[in-house]
């Protein structure tokens, strides 16, 4: 079956800090990889996505590349703030069969000033 | 702005109960879901829906049901709230592409 792997958390930086959570996946077929964000009390949001290997995904400062040969998609931040703070979810919806996503166990990230 | 809409954002329910969890959508979407979050399982998929009154199991339907009369209304139901029901549970919307999620309702059952 589908399924995704996360670093356990919690990551404490500092602010400016490099950022990178990593993420690896089990699927059959081609599927498309997204990282979502969760802000304290709020539901997630869609932070980057992408559908095909080599593709990178890039917002805020945020990027993943979909690399197909290590069935990852890590994020990283070159330079991390206070206001980054949130958990973060890797997920990926197959390219065939059941169009729902599967979520990794979510990564907290704490950055302090 | 596109939004989804969950009715309630806390709800405490006795054990036996029958509870319904609302959520709406206003953005014509076809695809409906509902998962519940737990602190390191992250999210975990309940039942979704690909149109109206077209349901599918996910990965734990057990002791839930959903119903969808209305393409913007996605409704889940516990038939009998048991106390390892206590979660937050998130709804949401797709067309195909990305996700928008409500906010989320944390329900706790004593």
């Amino acid at each position: 079956g589908n399924s995704v792997t996360q670093m356990e958390g919690p990551v404490t930086l500092s602010e400016e800090a490099f950022l990178t959570i990593n993420c690896t996946y089990t699927a059959t077929g081609y599927p498309s990889l997204f990282w979502y964000v969760q802000y304290p009390g709020e539901g997630l949001q869609l932070l980057l996505k992408a559908t095909k290997a080599d593709d990178k995904g890039s917002n805020k400062g945020f990027e993943a590349t979909y690399r197909k040969e290590t069935t990852s998609f890590h994020l990283e931040k070159g330079s991390v703030q206070v206001s980054d703070s949130a958990v973060y979810f890797c997920a990926l919806k197959p390219g065939t069969g059941r169009r729902a996503l599967t979520f990794g166990s979510g990564t907290r990230l704490q950055v302090q000033p | 702005d596109v939004k989804v809409t969950q009715s309630s954002r806390y709800l405490v329910k006795r054990t036996g109960e029958k509870v319904f969890l609302e959520c709406v959508q206003d953005m014509d979407h076809e695809n409906m879901f509902w998962y519940r979050q737990d602190p390191g399982l992250g999210l975990r998929l309940i039942y979704f829906s690909y149109d109206v009154k077209m349901k599918e199991k996910g990965d734990i339907p057990e002791g839930y049901s959903v119903s969808r009369e209305k393409k913007e209304r996605f409704s889940l139901i516990l038939e009998s709230a048991s106390t390892n029901q206590t979660s937050m549970y998130l709804c949401a919307s797709s067309l195909g592409g990305g996700y928008t999620f409500g906010s989320g309702t944390r329900l706790t059952v004593v």
